[in-house]
């Protein structure tokens, strides 16, 4: 089983900090997806990634395949952004369910 | 519509009663996927259906029965539960393609008391 670590745990920042937050895993994978989830519950997709980089807006993210690494970067960081974000990776095709990180919770103070 | 839509928000059941959730998505997805995420820790899987057949069950106690009766609709069938499986329950889709984004509902909160 892919087991996924996330750093830091806890993130704290001042508004328009540049954010990264850092997610490696130990088997090889088909994708790997950044999901934001903010209190109450709901989980949004931020990004999949097979290889290379993604942008959206201040959010871009990273993989690196051969090391199993992957980042999340935030920037110009604003109070809205505090959530809690997830790095899950998924090992096989198909339907084939996510394992997911314990998750990074960032709180943007203005 | 890129929307996973989940009933009830909120429930609340004792350990003897037998209740149901219900997810529904109409982006013609194919594989659909229940998750079960405690206070403060990360989602796990519980479930996985792939064209309305169970493809994944992740050990799961038979207190949790899914069904899926047709390729837009989930159920989680709930009976005898204990108060340890109070938890949010989250349900999600996807295409059945490698690289495709799984959707994620609201998710149902729920209180076994």
């Amino acid at each position: 089983k892919n087991e996924v670590e996330q750093s830091p745990q806890n993130l704290t920042a001042q508004e328009g900090e540049f954010i990264t937050i850092n997610c490696s895993y130990s088997v090889g994978i088909s994708a790997l997806h950044w999901l934001q989830q903010h209190p109450g519950g709901g989980i949004v997709s931020l990004f999949m990634l097979s290889s290379g980089k993604k942008k959206h807006g201040r959010l871009i993210a990273t993989i690196n395949i051969q090391e199993k690494h992957s980042s999340l970067h935030i920037t110009a960081s604003h109070p809205r952004d505090s959530a809690v974000y997830i790095c899950a990776v998924r090992s096989g095709g198909g339907a084939d369910g996510l394992t997911f990180g314990k998750g990074t919770h960032l709180i943007i103070q203005p | 519509d890129t929307e996973v839509t989940q009933t009830p928000k909120h429930l609340v059941m004792g350990m003897t009663n037998k209740k149901s959730l219900k997810c529904e998505q109409h982006m013609g997805h194919r594989a659909m996927y229940w998750y079960k995420q405690k206070a403060k820790k990360p989602p796990e899987l519980m479930f996985v259906y792939s064209y309305e057949k169970l493809s994944i069950n992740e050990s799961v106690p038979s207190r949790f029965s899914p069904e899926c009766p047709n390729s837009s609709l989930l159920n989680l069938h709930l009976h005898a539960l204990q108060p340890e499986d109070s938890a949010l329950y989250l349900c999600a889709s996807s295409q059945l393609e490698r690289l495709d984004t799984q959707y994620f509902g609201p998710g149902t909160r729920l209180t076994v008391l």
